[in-house]
């Protein structure tokens, strides 16, 4: 069965720094993948997804995430933080025949002025 | 013009209770899916619907019942309420095809005292 990983459960940086956020996934075939970011008391927004081609995909908000296949990993990266980025982030993949995501236990992102 | 919309956005009842909680979509899908996200963040699906025939039950106790009346909407009935169904409970909807984003609703918080 399909699995992900979020390995860091919280993360802080200051406002700036480059962040990345770790996310590993076990299934048999290339999945389907995404990063979702939800704010306190608000609903999950899609940062980006991987279908297929181009490894390297852009976001929102200046995201982008790299999908590599030999190490099972869609890592969510962006060069300089801002403040308004705290937030929970939440990988998930999806499969090729079903329709529901499975989600990671999300990284709390905190971030310091 | 909001796309994944549920109500009430809050809810607290008794245990033993039966309560509601709408969904509504103006995104034109064909799927919608209840989750559940738990104390720790931890979100899991319940149930996706696809134009109002029910596709995945994730082992969810039959104290939940969805119901779809046209494909737009999907609201989710929970009787005799429990501490544990204390929790944030997110509609979302998609295309509907494998592996398609899901588009979220912010979430109902229900607390069962």
């Amino acid at each position: 069965a399909q699995s992900v990983t979020q390995p860091d459960i919280h993360i802080t940086v200051s406002e700036g720094a480059s962040l990345e956020l770790r996310c590993n996934y076990s299934y048999g075939a290339t999945p389907y993948l995404f990063w979702y970011v939800q704010s306190p008391g608000q609903g999950l927004q899609l940062l980006l997804k991987y279908f297929s081609g181009d490894t390297l995909v852009q976001g929102i908000k200046g995201f982008e995430a790299e999908f590599k296949r030999s190490q099972s990993s869609f890592n969510l990266r962006k060069p300089s933080v801002h403040w308004s980025d705290a937030a929970e982030y939440f990988c998930a993949v999806g499969t090729h025949n079903t329709d529901k995501l499975i989600f990671g236990t999300g990284t709390r992102l905190q971030v310091f002025p | 013009d909001t796309a994944v919309s549920q109500t009430p956005k809050y809810l607290v009842t008794q245990m033993g209770n039966d309560k509601s909680i709408k969904c509504e979509q103006n995104l034109g899908h064909d799927t919608m899916y209840w989750y559940k996200q738990d104390s720790k963040k931890f979100l899991k699906i319940m149930f996706s619907y696809n134009n109002k025939e029910l596709i995945i039950n994730e082992t969810v106790p039959n104290r939940f019942s969805p119901k779809s009346p046209d494909k737009a909407h999907l609201n989710l009935h929970i009787n005799s309420l429990e501490l544990g169904d204390s929790a944030v409970y997110f509609c979302a909807s998609s295309p509907g095809t494998a592996g398609t984003e899901a588009f979220f609703g912010q979430g109902t918080r229900l607390t069962v005292v």
